[in-house]
């Protein structure tokens, strides 16, 4: 299978900060790469699909990028409501597997 | 409204079996593959399986391969994941999502999600 790792696992940041999360394929997958933000109580949430495209309803403050086996999630400037816990996954293959996650938190 | 609800899970013992169940309403069930995703106790998202429109097609994370089988029913608008031979490891949250992809159709991607049931495997 295909493994996933994002860093860092987790993060602090302030309110208005840039923030980066980064994730890398054991093996290229191409832009085969999605991003989900996921906070307690509540279900994974799509951000991003195919590395870069955002999903309707995102926020733009939200991007992706990369491709074959170096991916980024970037938030332009953090919201209150951001923090949470980010995952990547590749459905480069129909046997999907997420990133370990990364929890951003409030400095 | 795109609804996803799942049932049946519960407390069970090591060595046994669950049936889990994923209704789905709000869209045409038979034009999404869909799977089942688990998060347990204070760890992240697993993937664990899933399956085409038409069930023609599975995938299993090596975790559950061989112990868990999904299956769906068209008819009832319905997604099921028989768990047997149970382990403490597979404790969790369960979770049912839709398999989408872009307008291309190159791309997939996992939409909607149900709130999930909760397995408990323990003695």
């Amino acid at each position: 299978d295909i493994q996933m790792t994002q860093s860092p696992s987790s993060l602090s940041a302030s309110v208005g900060d840039r923030v980066t999360i980064t994730c890398r394929a054991s093996q290229s997958i191409s832009s085969y790469l999605n991003w989900y933000q996921r906070k307690p109580g509540t279900v994974p949430k799509l951000l991003i699909y195919a590395a870069s495209s955002l999903q309707s309803g995102v926020p733009s403050r939200f991007s992706g990028g990369g491709s074959g086996t170096d991916f980024t999630l970037t938030i332009s400037s953090l919201q209150p409501e951001d923090f949470a816990t980010y995952y990547c996954q590749q459905s480069y293959r129909t046997v999907f597997t997420f990133g370990q996650g990364t929890k951003l938190e409030i400095k | 409204e795109v609804q996803l609800v799942e049932s049946g899970g519960g407390v069970i013992r090591p060595g046994g079996s669950l049936r889990l169940s994923c209704a789905a309403s709000g869209f045409t069930f038979d034009d999404y593959g869909m799977n089942w995703v688990r998060q347990a106790p204070g760890k992240g998202l697993e993937w664990v399986s899933g399956i085409s429109w038409n069930g023609g097609t599975t995938d299993y994370a090596d975790s559950v391969k061989g112990r868990f089988t999904i299956s769906r029913d068209n008819a009832k608008k319905s997604l099921y994941l028989q768990m047997n031979s149970l382990r403490a490891e597979d404790t969790a949250l369960y979770h049912c999502a839709r398999r989408a992809h872009d307008g291309n159709g190159f791309y997939y991607f996992l939409d909607f999600w149900g709130q999930g049931t909760v397995v408990t495997v323990s003695s």
